[in-house]
C-alpha cells in the first residue's frame, strides 16, 4: 500500500502555543482527512479537504491540502488542554476502501 | 446521537481461544469496517463490508475473519488467538465506500496472554 509519512511523532508544547503538523508522500491523494483521537476514545473527523490548494478552518483548527496533492498541513492555534491526543492524517487516492490510507499519528501533549 | 458501539471494551484471552467482537452502527450505513491501530503503526484495515452477507480483505486480514448478518452489525473474528494480535480494535461505518468519513466506535483493546 501507500504510505504516509507524519510528523512529528509527538509534540510537548504549553498551553497557549499555536501547534504544527503535516503529512508527506510519494504519491498523490485526491482527498486528506484529518481525524483526532481522545484518550481511550475512537477517532473523529476533524476536517476532510477535497480539492488541492484548499484551506478549510473548523474553529482553531485549520487544514490545508497541498497544492502538489502529496501533502496536507494541520495547524491548531492557542492551544487548550483539551486538544491533548493523538492526530491522523489520511489520505485517499481512489478505487475501495483500501485506497485510504492512515499517517502514524503525532501525539499531543499539552505541559500545563 | 448517531453512534457506533462496540460491545467490549477491554478483553484478555488466552492462546488459541476463539475470540468474537462485535460492533453495531444505528446510522443505517451501508459500509463498515474493522481496524486495527498498534503503537507506531497507526490503522491499518482489516477487512470492510459493503453490504449484508458482503465482506473484502484489508491490508491484513490473516488471522481474522468477519460476519455481517445484518446491515447494523460487524464482527470481527479470531479463530485462534495469538499474542501478536493483541492490540486495539477500531470498527467504524461510514456512508462512503471508500470510508473517507469514517464514523469509528471506542475501541476494544484485546489482551492475548
Amino acid at each position: 500500500g501507500q504510505q504516509l509519512n507524519q510528523s512529528p511523532q509527538s509534540m510537548f508544547i504549553q498551553e497557549g502555543e499555536d501547534v504544527s503538523m503535516n503529512c508527506t508522500s510519494s504519491s498523490i491523494f485526491n482527498t486528506w482527512l484529518w481525524y483526532k483521537q481522545d484518550p481511550g476514545e475512537g477517532p473523529v473527523l476533524l476536517i476532510a479537504l477535497y480539492k488541492a490548494g484548499e484551506l478549510t478552518s473548523n474553529g482553531r483548527l485549520t487544514a490545508q491540502f497541498g497544492i502538489t496533492r502529496k501533502d496536507s498541513f494541520l495547524n491548531i492555534s492557542a492551544s487548550i488542554p483539551s486538544d491533548v491526543g493523538i492526530y491522523f492524517c489520511a489520505g485517499y487516492s481512489g478505487g475501495g476502501a483500501d485506497g485510504l490510507t492512515f499517517g502514524k499519528g503525532t501525539h499531543l501533549i499539552i505541559q500545563p | 446521537d448517531v453512534k457506533v458501539t462496540q460491545s467490549s471494551r477491554y478483553l484478555v484471552k488466552r492462546t488459541g481461544e476463539k475470540v468474537f467482537l462485535e460492533c453495531v452502527q444505528d446510522m443505517d450505513h451501508e459500509n463498515m469496517f474493522w481496524y486495527r491501530q498498534d503503537p507506531g503503526l497507526g490503522l491499518r484495515l482489516i477487512y470492510f463490508s459493503y453490504d449484508v452477507k458482503m465482506k473484502e480483505k484489508g491490508d491484513i486480514p490473516e488471522g481474522y475473519s468477519v460476519s455481517r448478518e445484518k446491515k447494523e452489525r460487524f464482527s470481527l473474528i479470531l479463530e485462534s488467538a495469538s499474542t501478536n494480535q493483541t492490540s486495539m480494535y477500531l470498527c467504524a461505518s461510514s456512508v462512503t465506500r471508500w470510508g473517507g468519513e469514517l464514523f469509528f466506535g471506542e475501541g476494544s483493546r484485546l489482551t492475548v496472554l
